[in-house]
């Protein structure tokens, strides 16, 4: 029952350094999204995927990239790393067409720009 | 757009007792659902219970209820014989359905802290 995979968990990386955060789900969820938390706030959706191929931006795209060539995978790219996007990000899945339009998350990664 | 409105930071009860969390959502989306989340410290998501705004029964599980007044746009939490292990960051949430697939939109968060 291992549901959405986050790696890593924590990572700190320098101002410009890029780096891929990953996502894989195992539900055969056809939805997958990625949010971010910033401290004291909710989240909000960076990016999403209603299916392999398909991607659409959020509410915060700004300076992410995302793929998913696979239903089980969404990773999110950081092409130029800056202090703002220093968060906890989290990607989550749904089956949302069904009945049950719940998103299931990871456990997020912790990521500091310095 | 949507937006989700938690409109208290912070609560503080006693064990055992109820507490009662509030959030307000503005919409003119007419079919939607609506999510409550627990976050503990280990940051994980939890989906505690959710609402379809069709129905009008509130949902219920276990000693975790809400409060859905569609008219109002409010969707309260209440958590019976509140217990050590609920202490955490509660969000609500709200996903609009039809077309397109955004996510979540989630209010600020209250932080609930049960006193022994």
């Amino acid at each position: 029952n291992a549901g959405v995979t986050q790696t890593p968990k924590f990572r700190i990386l320098k101002i410009g350094q890029s780096m891929t955060l990953q996502c894989a789900q195992d539900m055969n969820h056809n939805y997958m999204y990625w949010y971010r938390q910033d401290p004291g706030m909710g989240l909000k959706l960076i990016y999403y995927s209603v299916g392999a191929g398909i991607t659409d931006k959020g509410e915060v795209p700004n300076g992410y990239n995302v793929s998913r060539s696979t239903t089980e995978d969404f990773p999110l790219r950081l092409e130029l790393a800056a202090p703002s996007q220093t968060s906890v990000y989290f990607c989550a899945s749904s089956n949302r067409g069904l009945a049950e339009n719940i998103q299931y998350f990871g456990a997020g990664t912790r990521l500091s720009v310095l | 757009a949507q937006t989700v409105t938690q409109s208290q930071p912070e609560m503080s009860v006693q064990e055992a007792e109820t507490v009662t969390l509030s959030c307000t959502y503005d919409t003119s989306e007419s079919n939607y659902y609506l999510f409550w989340y627990k976050q503990p410290p280990s940051r994980q998501m939890i989906l505690v219970i959710r609402q379809e705004a069709y129905k009008q029964q509130n949902a219920t599980e276990n000693r975790f209820s809400v409060n859905f007044q569609k008219a109002a746009k409010s969707f309260s939490l209440k958590i019976s014989d509140s217990q050590l292990g609920d202490t955490a960051m509660y969000f609500c949430a709200f996903m609009k359905l039809g077309g397109g697939a955004d996510g979540l939109t989630f209010g600020k968060g209250t932080h609930l802290i049960i006193q022994p």
